[in-house]
């Protein structure tokens, strides 16, 4: 049974570039969770999405960020106009149906904006 | 939400019994105590969670206080692999999907 697959595990964007991370959830799951870790911080809640709809996306800056579930594909966190702050990992996590009990992690995504 | 305090390190030498404590003095009747542990360059790895009772799993050991105000994991034989940084989270039962990391503990194990 894969795990949580993310890619790019790197990214480089300029300043001003757009930067598409992907993640496929482990089988089964309907749930998907995206997280940042700023360097030397923990990881901070983002999004929650469930296929082709946003649960909370409390934890998401209000511009520039957006992410979509879609019913079929991976889950897409997409950031416009970056800036040098979205340097970052990113990390997307899975759970099955009805349990936040265990959430599983992908490798991330490291973002590199110049 | 409630906070947990780690502290920022620890060492142990390989084979012998680690214990990781957290404090969570404000933590409510419907929080969960969650461990999850990050390996360098890698994604968290969720090891074990607990509510009001002590659990045990294949990888670890949850003591939980009886007040519930802090807990203590229990690697009973550290391996190097298990060098890593350990974060204890709060996650309310009722609300909480949202796993907030603070900055953890590292774990350095020695030979």
């Amino acid at each position: 049974n894969a795990g949580v697959m993310q890619n790019p595990r790197h990214l480089v964007r300029r300043r001003g570039q757009e930067a598409r991370l992907r993640c496929s959830p482990m089988k089964g799951h309907s749930h998907v969770y995206w997280y940042r870790q700023l360097p030397e911080e923990g990881l901070k809640f983002m999004v929650y999405l469930q296929k082709e709809n946003i649960i909370d996306e409390s934890g998401m800056p209000k511009e520039r960020f957006s992410a979509e579930f879609p019913k079929e594909g991976p889950s897409i966190l997409r950031i416009q106009q970056v800036v040098r702050g979205d340097s970052a990992a990113y990390f997307c996590a899975s759970s099955p149906p009805s349990s936040y009990n265990e959430q599983f992690f992908g490798p991330g995504t490291r973002l590199t904006v110049l | 939400d409630a906070k947990t305090t780690q502290p920022n390190s620890m060492e142990s030498n390989e084979e012998e019994p680690v214990h990781l404590p957290c404090n969570h003095s404000t933590i409510s009747g419907t929080d969960y105590i969650h461990w999850y542990r990050q390996l360098p360059s890698q994604g968290p790895e969720y090891v074990i969670h607990g509510l009001t009772s002590n659990v045990n799993n294949r990888m670890a050991s949850l003591a939980i206080a009886e007040d519930r105000k802090s807990s203590t994991l229990i690697l009973h034989r550290a391996t190097l692999r298990d060098a890593a940084v350990y974060y204890c989270i709060l996650r309310d039962s009722n609300s909480g999907y949202a796993l907030n990391f603070g900055k953890g503990t590292s774990l350095l194990v020695t030979p």
